[in-house]
């Protein structure tokens, strides 16, 4: 699996936005960038996933930078309840289970 | 979406024992993953769980210590065996192909100590 670099960790504002970078520089033309977090004592969860283009739902928004060797995960009003490990997984096209790194800490402060 | 229940959701146990954790899925999934999660680490893939067939282990993991079984496409199970300390993590069930997709879902975990 390609690799992924995020930060260890990152600290934001509530009500503020925050940017999320990752990196993956060898990622390969099928792979999917994909994003969970992992809320305290909870298993992952979903929050967005993309190919090429820039995405948004109702969580968060995800930019892809035109050569796809960087992305940024974006929400747009942190909350306390966004306090959690942010994963940046990259996955190939099909069934192939999510291979984890360490991920970025997001810490957000009242 | 999946709804995953892991029973148990925690439990302490004895060196040398062995604990089965279960895994059942509100639906149908095509595929069902064991990961195990280290204090204070990410989580690690252990195997992916194939329906009756053998399950399929990551490096490092072996059958006879995690034995595995899906007898269906909404159950399976994960024996820990001849535990040790080491062996204390959170286990998560992850499961991915439903009707809407291959994205990924989670069980809420099991939390094992071992003494």
């Amino acid at each position: 699996d390609a690799k992924t670099t995020q930060p260890n960790s990152m600290e934001s504002n509530e009500e503020e936005p925050v940017h999320l970078p990752c990196n993956h520089s060898t990622i390969s033309g099928t792979d999917y960038i994909h994003w969970y977090r992992q809320l305290p004592s909870q298993g992952p969860e979903y929050v967005i996933h993309g190919l090429t283009s820039n995405v948004n739902n109702r969580m968060a928004s995800l930019a892809i930078a035109e050569d796809r060797k960087s992305s940024t995960l974006i929400l747009h009003r942190a909350t306390l309840r966004d306090a959690a490990v942010y994963y940046c997984i990259l996955r190939d096209v099909g069934n192939t289970p999510l291979v984890f790194g360490k991920g970025t800490r997001l810490s957000v402060i009242a | 979406s999946a709804v995953i229940s892991q029973k148990p959701s925690r439990d302490i146990c004895q060196r040398g024992t062995s604990l089965t954790i279960q895994c059942q899925v509100d639906s149908q999934v095509t595929m069902m993953f064991w990961y195990r999660q280290q204090p204070g680490q990410s989580l690690t893939l252990i195997a992916t769980a194939n329906q009756g067939s053998e399950a399929t282990y990551e490096s490092g993991f072996v059958i006879d210590k995690f034995p595995i079984s899906r007898p269906n496409l909404t159950f399976s199970t994960l024996t820990v065996s001849n535990m040790s300390p080491e062996d204390s993590s959170i286990y998560l069930c992850s499961v991915a192909g439903t009707r809407e997709g291959y994205e990924q879902y989670f069980g809420p975990g099991t939390r094992l100590t071992v003494t």
